[in-house]
C-alpha cells in the first residue's frame, strides 16, 4: 500500500526554523513531482511549493520565497521542507502530496503536520 | 497571480438535491482546473482535473464543466458522504491558486 507521512511540525518561535519531512512507502518518490500545500485553521488551501523528480525545478508561493526551500532524497524516499524565518503567518497544517494535480493516477496526501509559530 | 472567486461560500442543501459550485479566475486559464473534495480533520482528495476529467473510482454523480474564466463542479445527487468542503485549484500558472472554498452542509 502507497503511504506519504509527514514529521517534523512543532511550536517555533517568530524568527525560528524547521525542518518537515516526508515519508513515502510503497511506491518510488523519485518518479514524481512533489508538492506542499498548507492549510491554516480554518482557512482555505494554500499551495506552497512544487520540486521536480531531480531537483533541477522547484517553484514557491511568493510569501514564503527566500525562506522556505524544498528538497528531496529520492534514494531514502524522503521529500523535505527546510522553513527559516518564521512568521505567525506561517501556521498551518503542512501536506506533502504528489499525483494530485495533472496526473491520471490517484492522487496521494499525507495526513498533515502542525506547524504553529508564535511567542 | 491569478485569483480565483469560489461561490458560494457555503450552502445547505438535501440528500438528494442537485448542487452547482462555481469558481471564476480572474483571468484566462484553459482547462487547468481542478476540484478538490475535503472532510474535516482529512487531507484533500482529487476529484476532478483538466475542468472536466474525473479522478478515477469517484462517483459518477460528480461532473466539471467550463473554460477559460468560469468553472462549475455539479453534484446531480447530494448523497450523504458528499457533505464536506470543495476547493478549485488552477494550475495553469505559478503560483497555484485556490479558491476560498465552498462548505456544503446538510439542510
Amino acid at each position: 500500500e502507497v503511504h506519504l507521512v509527514e514529521s517534523g511540525g512543532d511550536l517555533v518561535q517568530p524568527g525560528g526554523s524547521l525542518r518537515l519531512s516526508c515519508a513515502a512507502s510503497g511506491f518510488n518518490l523519485g518518479t514524481y513531482w512533489m508538492s506542499w500545500v498548507r492549510q491554516a485553521p480554518g482557512k482555505g488551501l494554500e499551495w506552497v511549493a512544487n520540486i521536480n523528480q531531480d531537483e533541477s525545478e522547484t517553484y514557491y508561493l511568493d510569501s514564503v520565497k527566500g525562506r522556505f526551500t524544498a528538497s528531496r532524497d529520492n534514494a531514502k524516499n524522503f521529500l523535505y521542507l527546510q522553513m527559516n524565518s518564521l512568521r505567525a503567518g506561517d501556521t498551518a497544517i503542512y501536506y506533502c502530496a504528489c499525483r494530485w494535480v495533472t496526473s491520471p493516477a490517484t492522487d496521494l496526501w499525507g495526513q498533515g503536520t502542525l506547524v504553529t509559530v508564535s511567542s | 497571480d491569478i485569483q480565483m472567486t469560489q461561490s458560494p461560500s457555503s450552502l445547505s442543501a438535501s440528500v438528494g438535491d442537485r448542487v452547482i459550485i462555481t469558481c471564476r479566475a480572474s483571468q484566462g486559464i484553459r482547462n487547468d482546473l481542478g476540484w478538490y473534495q475535503q472532510k474535516p480533520g482529512k487531507a484533500p482528495k482529487r476529484l476532478i482535473y483538466a475542468t472536466s476529467t474525473l479522478q478515477s473510482g469517484v462517483p459518477s454523480r460528480f461532473s466539471g464543466s467550463g473554460s477559460g474564466t468560469e468553472f462549475t463542479l455539479t453534484i446531480s445527487s447530494l448523497q450523504p458522504e458528499d457533505f464536506a468542503t470543495y476547493h478549485c485549484l488552477q494550475y495553469n500558472t505559478y503560483p497555484y491558486t485556490f479558491g476560498q472554498g465552498t462548505k456544503v452542509e446538510i439542510k
